[in-house]
């Protein structure tokens, strides 16, 4: 079945490490995004790809950092400029032709 | 531009009773409307959608929606909650451009159920 992957499902950071989360997708679409979730704040918006090789900003990208060598591929990382990482991340594909986004199952990240 | 509100933060029913989650919209071009569900920890599911055609949508699990341009709200309705319905429900407008699209969240609405 087609979908998308998200690894790990939780992941423990050490105060001033990088780390980087998975989002892998099977559904040829073309365009990735990362949303950051916070109790009581709905989504928000990291990063986002339309194309491979290609990414922009999204609302709150300061501190994160992505890639977007494949299609099938969007790896976000959490650099220590993130001051505060501790959130649950969902990664997201939609195509130019369906309407709506298809979601990962999420990663949550705590900063130990 | 465009913006979505979800009225209220939370969402109380007693199990066997009408759900009604609210949402309304703004948008300077004619919107596709959307219902995402979320369970604890996990991804967003999407519940329906809608994109120009019928003004009432009907979606998984007995959910449906109904767009009201005069009234710019596309609210949730569901005719008797179940236990599983318990979640947080996500509306989301978009709003598609040059082959891409702008989507916008709300903050979501928690709903209970009650037994």
């Amino acid at each position: 079945d087609g979908g998308i992957t998200q690894s790990p499902k939780y992941l423990f950071r050490k105060e001033g490490q990088n780390v980087t989360l998975s989002c892998e997708q099977n559904l040829n679409h073309d365009a990735m995004y990362w949303y950051r979730q916070d109790p009581g704040q709905g989504l928000r918006l990291i990063y986002y790809s339309q194309i491979v090789n290609d990414f922009q900003k999204g609302d709150i990208a300061e501190g994160y950092s992505v890639s977007r060598e494949k299609k099938e591929s969007f790896p976000l990382t959490v650099t220590s400029a993130q001051k505060n990482p501790t959130a649950f991340y969902l990664c997201a594909s939609s195509s130019r032709q369906a309407y709506g986004y298809t979601f990962g199952s999420g990663t949550r990240l705590t900063v130990v | 531009a465009q913006s979505v509100t979800q009225l209220d933060s939370h969402v109380s029913v007693s199990e066997g009773t009408p759900v009604l989650l609210r949402c309304n919209y703004s948008s300077s071009y004619s919107p596709s409307l959307f219902w995402y569900v979320q369970h604890p920890n996990k991804g967003l599911q999407l519940l329906l959608k809608y994109t120009s055609a019928a003004t009432l949508v009907k979606g998984i699990n007995g959910f449906e929606a109904e767009f009201k341009k005069s009234e710019t709200s596309f609210h949730l309705t569901k005719p008797s909650a179940h236990m599983s319905d318990a979640a947080e429900y996500f509306c989301v407008v978009s709003v598609t451009g040059g082959g891409y699209q702008k989507v916008t969240f709300g903050t979501g609405t928690k709903l209970q159920v009650i037994p």
